[in-house]
């Protein structure tokens, strides 16, 4: 069964600085999506990765896929508060092709 | 163009009352998803319609859920005799699919808050 973990959960950090949030998945996952959810708003789709050692950028955020590992890791280069938001990983359940959902990382960037 | 759209964008209502939550997805995406989202949670899956069927309801709560789709179009979530736990937001996405109706990337619209007094 697909289990979707990500940290952390909750992510205070001041602007200007570099951090990763990581996203472990239990089994075998077709792609890996990341999504971005600003408070009160619906999900806006950041990245698909689809396969291993992809990686994508937009911006100050970049994306990999470790499928070995079941390791997705979205990085933040320079944060700028604009970044603040709940950010989502969801993997892919094999048997059903079910998207399955972490419980997200809530980043809070301090000006 | 258009996005997902549902309405209503809020709702409260007294327990035991019945509730319908109305998702337009965008035209001409086939697959609709429903999802559930509770206060500082992550997203659970409720169903989704490939066309107007559900090949997946597993996610449903209980049988006071239910929904229904008419076609390629419009799809309303209906929860009956609603209790407190019920209470969340209530998000629902649209993808263009083909037989591996997940793998598509989904649109989500703004969801409906539901608060259950």
């Amino acid at each position: 069964e697909l289990k979707v973990e990500q940290n952390p959960l909750f992510l205070s950090m001041q602007e200007g600085k570099n951090y990763t949030i990581y996203c472990n998945y239990s089994t075998t996952s077709d792609r890996l999506y990341w999504y971005r959810q600003d408070p009160g708003k619906s999900l806006e789709s950041l990245f698909v990765l689809l396969s291993n050692g992809a990686v994508k950028q937009e911006g100050r955020l970049m994306a990999s896929l470790d499928t070995k590992a079941r390791l997705s890791t979205l990085h933040i280069t320079a944060a700028v508060h604009d970044l603040s938001a709940t950010y989502f990983c969801a993997g892919v359940r094999n048997r059903d092709d079910k998207i399955i959902f972490g419980k997200g990382t809530r980043l809070h960037i301090l000006p | 163009g258009a996005g997902v759209s549902q309405s209503p964008s809020n709702k409260v209502t007294e327990k035991g009352k019945d509730v319908e939550l109305r998702c337009d997805p965008i035209s001409g995406h086939t697959a609709l998803y429903w999802y559930r989202q509770r206060l500082g949670q992550g997203l659970e899956f409720l169903i989704y319609f490939q066309g107007n069927s559900a090949p997946d309801k597993s996610g449903l709560p209980s049988d006071r859920f239910s929904a229904e789709r008419t076609g390629e179009s419009v799809s309303t979530l209906t929860i009956q005799r609603t209790q407190q736990e019920d209470s969340a937001v209530y998000l629902c996405a649209s993808s263009l699919a083909f037989w591996g109706a997940f793998l598509d990337e989904q649109y989500f619209g703004p969801g409906t808050r539901l608060t259950v007094t």
